[in-house]
């Protein structure tokens, strides 16, 4: 079965640091891999995601990750962060073609102070 | 930009009732969503539907649950009698093609925060 792991549940830190949110995943078959982001009072909005190619995605925010299979990560990067990144982060996979549900991980607050 | 949205944003209810939640999803998506979130929990998968029909459900989706799509625009999830672990936060989502074979993506709604009493 799919599952996925954000081993850090809140990562504080301070503008204008660089950021890595940490997302491990296991299953058996190919996946597709997801990063979301819910700003507070908000719905999940997509950052970016791995279907297939180039291991290194960019997506929205200045926010990039790196698929990597060999240690089934999906690390979430941002070189420098703003006051208004300040959100919860999810990552979640699918499994390629045969279902569409996404499996989420338990989310990373990320606090990043003045 | 066209988005998901979800009413009421918070619902209270007494343990035993009906609860109804609704969802509007972005107007040419074909394919419906729930999933939930206990507090301090994952976000879980609960069902997908397309076609009027449920396409996937997991185990959490029992015969207390139902989805209903009862006209071109709403997307309804409906809770016969309500349990206190029914509390969570409800997300509806939508996407125009099914996600395993297309570079479509799952479109949140804001949630419905239903607290069970």
């Amino acid at each position: 079965a799919q599952s996925v792991t954000q081993l850090d549940s809140q990562v504080p830190v301070f503008e204008e640091a660089p950021v890595e949110l940490r997302c491990n995943y296991s299953s058996s078959v190919s996946v597709y891999l997801f990063w979301y982001v819910q700003y507070p009072n908000q719905g999940l909005q997509l950052l970016l995601k791995y279907l297939s190619g180039s291991t290194l995605v960019k997506g929205i925010n200045g926010f990039e990750a790196e698929f990597n299979k060999s240690q089934t990560s999906f690390h979430l990067r941002k070189p420098s962060v703003h006051i208004s990144d300040t959100a919860e982060y999810f990552c979640a996979v699918s499994e390629s073609g045969n279902t569409d549900k996404l499996i989420f991980g338990t989310g990373t607050r990320l606090q990043v102070f003045p | 930009e066209p988005e998901v949205t979800q009413t009421p944003s918070h619902q209270v209810t007494q343990m035993g009732q009906e609860v109804i939640l609704r969802c509007v999803p972005i107007s040419n998506h074909l394919y419906f969503y729930w999933y939930r979130q206990i507090l301090g929990q994952k976000v879980e998968f609960l069902v997908s539907f397309y076609n009027n029909e449920i396409s996937e459900k997991s185990e959490i989706f029992d015969d207390q649950f139902s989805v209903e799509r009862p006209d071109g625009s709403n997307f309804t999830l409906k809770i016969r009698s309500t349990k206190l672990e029914d509390s969570a936060m409800y997300f509806c989502a939508s996407t125009m093609g099914p996600t395993i074979y297309s570079t479509d993506t799952q479109y949140f709604g804001p949630g419905t925060r239903l607290t069970v009493l």
